[in-house]
């Protein structure tokens, strides 16, 4: 299997563009998750999916932000107007009833 | 509500000598424990997890951890360490069995420094 795969893995972006980051979760598994990691907040949930339905959303810091899941092969999380603090490393990771969460090599995002 | 804390930020240690990077977590209700590596510019990688049975797990690249229900904690060891360990450490917890929601605390990492 391939992994999870997450592309774009760098995406340079001026501020107020609108920015989607997309993910390929690992065939069979039923929970997708959307982090965000910088240096200052560590690693934080954004958001999860079960079957492809938003489960929670509690971390998604703002409006700005919104996540889809339109079948099991695939998910976008969506940042519309992009701002400079939202420049960080965003992982995807999928999983399945064992626990384990199986994590993409991310993407680097930088609003100028 | 669960939380872990890593309360070593950063760990220097001399090639082939031993490391301990130390997790503590809070919990209400029973949890399953992990830590995951992060090598430089990848994602996350398990390296072990205690879900139950033995409280000595061990994992992957001789890296071995104890849970201890007593002092809550689920300290990571590795008895001689090379250079390619160099990278971040992070330990996580979720609740056990909780309907199914997966759902990981991370603590704030541990940058592991081999020096040669």
């Amino acid at each position: 299997d391939a992994g999870v795969i997450q592309s774009p893995r760098h995406e340079v972006t001026e501020m107020g563009q609108e920015v989607t980051l997309r993910c390929k979760p690992i065939s069979g598994h039923d929970y997708l998750f959307w982090y965000r990691q910088t240096m200052m907040r560590g690693l934080e949930l954004l958001i999860y999916f079960n079957n492809n339905v938003p489960i929670d959303d509690s971390g998604m810091p703002e409006d700005r932000f919104s996540a889809k899941m339109p079948n099991a092969s695939f998910s976008t999380l969506k940042i519309q107007p992009s701002e400079p603090r939202d420049s960080a490393v965003y992982f995807c990771a999928s999983s399945t009833r064992t626990v384990e969460q199986f994590f993409g090599p991310g993407t680097r995002l930088t609003v100028l | 509500a669960q939380s872990v804390t890593q309360l070593d930020s950063q760990v220097p240690v001399f090639e082939e000598a031993p490391v301990e990077l130390r997790c503590n977590y809070s919990s209400s209700v029973s949890v399953y424990l992990f830590w995951y590596v992060q090598y430089p510019n990848q994602g996350l990688q398990l390296l072990l997890k205690y879900l139950s049975g033995s409280t000595l797990v061990k994992g992957i690249n001789g890296f071995e951890a104890e849970f201890n229900k007593s002092q809550t904690s689920f300290h990571l060891r590795k008895p001689s360490v090379h250079i390619s360990d160099t990278a971040e450490y992070f330990c996580a917890v979720t609740p056990r069995g909780a309907s199914g929601t997966y759902k990981y605390i991370f603590g704030t990492g541990t940058r592991l420094k081999v020096l040669a």
